[in-house]
């Protein structure tokens, strides 16, 4: 079963713009995460949220949380070409195992 | 080099054939999952295992099977009762819930 929606679930933009994508999910968490997916390849861990947080960054990425709206949004600024990709949303609940979203693939233009 | 290195890359089944995919890692992580995926459809559970000689149904068990003899592995069948098994599947391995998942690059699996 999957847990988390993200959307978009495609997105375009140009380089050098910000590139946002959301993810819904129905249950409480102890914590969200966020992957990257080249196409074909495995998955690469990007940040990890847990619930008790609201917002946190790494580098040019900015996550935010609001288990209020059981939402979080993923925030990429100043994109590059080489941030082509799916990103999916994960949630760790009750039990030790990720729950994926089905995810949103970003496509930035140079 | 810490990781997870899944093998084959490329496999190729017969229709009634069982076939074995290997994970393995170096990472001395206790837990170690399974996921398939599919096109739009995002990464669904098929098994996993929190600790050596132990294992648990995921969402999508049905037509596999796992075994956890050693704490460095976690290899994957897909029996001849798999009716859909063309799909790329994911190993990954955690070394607790306040971290992220390592994956590895991936097999895919395709029936011919």
């Amino acid at each position: 079963s999957q847990q988390g929606e993200e959307d978009p679930q495609a997105l375009s933009i140009q380089e050098g713009e910000n590139a946002t994508m959301n993810c819904s999910y129905k249950t409480s968490i102890n914590n969200l995460q966020w992957y990257r997916q080249n196409s074909g390849r495995g998955l690469v861990h990007l940040i990890l949220i847990r619930s008790n947080e609201r917002e946190k960054h790494s580098g040019r990425l900015r996550v935010t949380l609001d288990t209020s709206k059981k939402s979080s949004s993923l925030l990429i600024t100043a994109s590059r070409a080489a941030d082509t990709a799916s990103y999916f949303c994960a949630t760790l609940g009750g039990t030790d195992k990720l729950i994926f979203g089905t995810g949103t693939r970003l496509q930035v233009f140079p | 080099d810490g990781g997870i290195t899944q093998s084959p890359k490329y496999l190729f089944r017969k229709e009634g054939q069982n076939v074995t995919l290997s994970c393995e890692q170096n990472l001395n992580h206790d837990a170690m999952y399974w996921y398939r995926q599919d096109p739009g459809q995002g990464l669904r559970l098929i098994y996993y295992s929190q600790i050596v000689n132990d294992f648990q149904k995921g969402d999508i068990a049905e037509g596999y099977s796992v075994s956890r003899e050693k704490k460095e592995s976690f290899p994957l069948t897909v029996t001849s009762a798999q009716k859909n098994p063309t799909a790329f599947y994911l190993c990954a391995s955690s070394a607790g819930i306040r971290y992220g998942y390592t994956f590895g690059s991936g097999t895919r699996l395709t029936v011919v």
